[in-house]
């Protein structure tokens, strides 16, 4: 069975700093799918990044990056240059390419950017 | 093109009465999936559908809860005799494919049930 790790439930950073969150996954699949989504307050899921487990290089999508590292199947987000507007729970989330295609969530990490 | 919509946005009902919650995947999607988030916890796969066919509902309550996605219309996901414990966000996301590579899927603002 598929499972998604997220070990830090909150985190700070101070405006204009980068900060990583966490997430590690475990899946017995060689095809799979990674996503990271954020939650703000308001209560959407906004789509940030993708990754592929056959992609050779990092995904990155503006100031979000993804540090694909698969022996250690972690899939780590970076924010570079944080912004009071990242406030918001992140959610790391993985599908395979076969099946039903479903999301497998992690619990989320809020993060808080400070002034 | 309008992305997923749901509706309605806030739903209270009282224990013991019905919920259905609506769902209009985007223009060209044919493919459903519900997702349930409890409040502080991460969404959890309910069920997946195809028009007119549930094709995977591994994550719905055995009792009380029951989707669809008819030829013409919405996807409906209903809960009968509601209990407080339903009381969460309900996403409803959409996908132009099921098979193949990458299948991102759209999601919709959610759906809050507050159970009285």
């Amino acid at each position: 069975a598929q499972k998604i790790t997220q070990t830090q439930p909150g985190m700070f950073v101070q405006e204009k700093e980068a900060v990583t969150l966490d997430c590690t996954y475990d899946t017995s699949d060689q095809s799979y799918g990674l996503f990271w989504y954020k939650q703000p307050s308001s209560g959407e899921m906004i789509f940030l990044i993708y990754q592929g487990s056959y992609d050779e290089q990092n995904a990155t999508e503006g100031r979000y990056s993804l540090n694909f590292q698969k022996a250690r199947k972690s899939a780590n987000l970076v924010i570079s240059a944080s912004q009071l507007g990242d406030s918001a729970m992140y959610f790391c989330a993985m599908t395979l390419t076969s099946g039903t295609y479903k999301y497998i969530f992690g619990t989320g990490t809020r993060l808080k950017v400070l002034a | 093109n309008a992305g997923v919509m749901q509706n309605p946005r806030h739903l209270v009902r009282r224990r013991g009465q019905e919920a259905r919650l609506r769902c209009s995947p985007m223009k060209g999607h044919s493919h459903v999936y519900w997702y349930r988030q409890l409040p502080e916890e991460g969404l959890k796969f309910m069920v997946y559908l195809q028009k007119e066919n549930i094709i995977d509902e591994s994550g719905m309550p055995k009792e009380r809860f029951s989707a669809e996605f008819p030829k013409e219309g919405p996807s409906i996901l209903r809960i009968q005799q509601v209990v407080r414990g339903d009381s969460a966000a309900y996403f409803c996301a959409s996908s132009p494919k099921g098979t193949g590579q990458v299948n991102e899927q759209f999601f919709g603002p959610g759906t809050r049930l507050t159970v009285l």
